[in-house]
């Protein structure tokens, strides 16, 4: 079975801290891609990274960096110097190699910024 | 705008009336696929389709749901005597498939659906 785990059903920090959002994910498949959603009140659903699972390396984007470690099928997502316009609920996502066609969504983070 | 696109955005309707989305993929995307997404909740796969043909269907659609994509083109979403239960946010994605192994979905904005 496939699943995908956030812990963290609610996040509140206030504007220019760091936060990390925790996500575990659970397949048998050795192929397959993690994701990360940001969906803003107005519902919309932002693609922000896709990985494979061959490659380890961490990203950076911008204020945005992501850490994957198939070690402890974790891929977490942490926002540096964090703004209000971060509040969103957060997703990550896995399609695994059995069945691509069906994207797996945990359950998400909300992020609440507070200036 | 070339992304997906669905209609209605917001939908409000009573108990045990029938609702109708539709949803526009990306124009030259074979793969289109539904969503839903309830409250709290990370959106769950419905089903897809190939071109015309519905390859998919998760135990989530109920025999009151129907999808169809009669040209392979646009899809429509029906629920029939729709139940409180019902009410999310309808999400639509669609991929264009090559014949390997992975493809990108790209999403629509949504149809939230409030039934009464």
């Amino acid at each position: 079975a496939q699943k995908v785990t956030q812990a963290q059903t609610e996040i509140s920090v206030v504007e220019k801290e760091d936060v990390t959002l925790d996500c575990v994910y659970e397949t048998r498949d050795t192929t397959y891609y993690l994701f990360w959603y940001k969906q803003p009140p107005s519902g919309e659903l932002v693609f922000l990274i896709r990985r494979n699972s061959f490659d380890e390396q961490n990203e950076i984007s911008g204020r945005y960096s992501w850490n994957f470690q198939k070690s402890t099928s974790s891929f977490n997502f942490t926002i540096t110097a964090s703004q209000v316009v971060d509040s969103a609920v957060y997703f990550c996502a896995l399609s695994a190699k059995t069945s691509y066609d069906k994207v797996i969504f945990g359950p998400g983070t909300s992020l609440s910024v507070i200036p | 705008d070339t992304g997906v696109s669905q209609n209605p955005r917001h939908k409000i309707t009573k108990r045990g009336q029938n609702v109708t989305f539709r949803c526009d993929p990306i124009s030259e995307h074979n793969r289109l696929y539904w969503y839903r997404q309830t409250l709290g909740q990370g959106p769950e796969f419905l089903t897809y389709f190939q071109n015309e043909a519905q390859l998919e269907k998760s135990r989530l659609l109920s025999d009151r749901f129907s999808a169809e994509r009669p040209k392979g083109s646009f899809s429509t979403l029906e629920i029939q005597r729709t139940e409180q239960g019902d009410s999310a946010m309808y999400l639509c994605a669609s991929s264009l498939d090559l014949g390997f192994s992975y493809n990108e979905q790209f999403f629509g904005p949504g149809t939230r659906l409030t039934v009464l």
